[in-house]
C-alpha cells in the first residue's frame, strides 16, 4: 500500500490480558515510531526503531510495554497484563530517516475493560 | 523540557470565515515548528513547517510564521472550507539544533466548519 497501515483498527480486551498491535510502514522507510494518544491529548512518543534495532525506547511507560521490528519492516507493539489506563489510540509512523517527515498510520484504538 | 500550548477547541466557523489557531511553545534550543492535521478516520499528516525564526510555512491555503520573539507559530487561513474540518496539532522538534528528533505535540484543536 501507499501509506502506513495499522491493524487492528480497534481492539477491545479485558484487564490483565496480552495484546499485540501491528504496524506496516511505508516500503523502504528505515525509521519507525510508536506513539500513544490519549483522549484530548496530542501523541506521546513511545519508541523509535532505526532498522531492526530500538534506537530510543525512552518513552515506554513501564516494562509491560515492548516492541519489535525483527526484519526492519513490520513492527509489533506488545502490551502485557493490560490495565484500564492503557486505553488509548496507538499510532505508528515511519520515515526515510530520522531527519525526514514522518508519515502516520490511522492508529489502533485500544480499549481495556 | 520542551512543550507546546495551543488553544482549546472546538473552533466552530462558517464556510469562508477567517481562521486563527494559536500555538505557543517553550524550548531550550532553536526548534523546528510544525502543524499537523488529522482528518476524520485518517492518520496525522504534516501540513506545514518552519525551521528558523521569521520563516513562513504554507500549504493548502494555510500559513504560519515562526515568531521567536513571541515564541509563537499561529496557524491562519483566509477562507475556510467544510473540508478543512479536522483536528490540528502544533508540534516542535529540536532536530535542526542538535536536539531530539522526536516531536513534542500540543493537545490538538478541533475545527468544525459549517456550510
Amino acid at each position: 500500500g501507499a501509506g502506513v497501515s495499522q491493524t487492528p483498527s480497534n481492539k477491545v480486551t479485558e484487564k490483565g490480558k496480552y495484546v499485540e498491535l501491528r504496524c506496516d510502514p511505508i516500503s523502504g522507510h528505515t525509521a519507525l515510531y510508536w506513539y500513544r494518544q490519549s483522549l484530548g491529548q496530542g501523541p506521546e512518543f513511545l519508541i523509535y526503531f532505526q532498522g531492526t534495532g530500538a534506537a530510543d525506547d525512552s518513552g515506554l511507560p513501564n516494562d509491560r510495554f515492548f516492541a519489535v521490528r525483527p526484519e526492519g519492516s513490520v513492527s509489533t507493539l506488545k502490551i502485557q497484563r493490560t490495565e484500564r489506563g492503557d486505553s488509548a489510540v496507538y499510532l505508528c509512523a515511519s520515515s526515510w530517516t530520522r531527519r525526514d517527515t514522518q508519515y502516520f498510520g490511522p492508529g489502533t484504538r485500544l480499549t481495556v475493560l | 523540557g520542551d512543550s507546546v500550548t495551543q488553544m482549546e477547541g472546538p473552533v466552530t466557523l462558517s464556510e469562508e470565515a477567517f481562521l486563527t489557531i494559536n500555538c505557543t511553545y517553550t524550548a531550550t534550543g532553536y526548534p523546528s515548528l510544525f502543524w499537523y492535521v488529522q482528518y476524520p478516520g485518517e492518520g496525522l499528516q504534516l501540513l506545514l513547517k518552519a525551521t528558523k525564526a521569521d520563516d513562513k510555512g504554507s500549504n493548502k491555503g494555510f500559513e504560519a510564521t515562526y515568531r521567536k520573539e513571541t515564541t509563537s507559530f499561529h496557524l491562519e487561513k483566509g477562507s475556510v472550507q467544510v473540508s478543512d474540518s479536522a483536528v490540528y496539532f502544533c508540534a516542535l522538534s529540536d532536530l535542526e539544533s542538535g536536539g531530539s528528533y522526536i516531536p513534542t505535540f500540543g493537545r490538538g484543536t478541533s475545527l468544525i466548519v459549517h456550510p
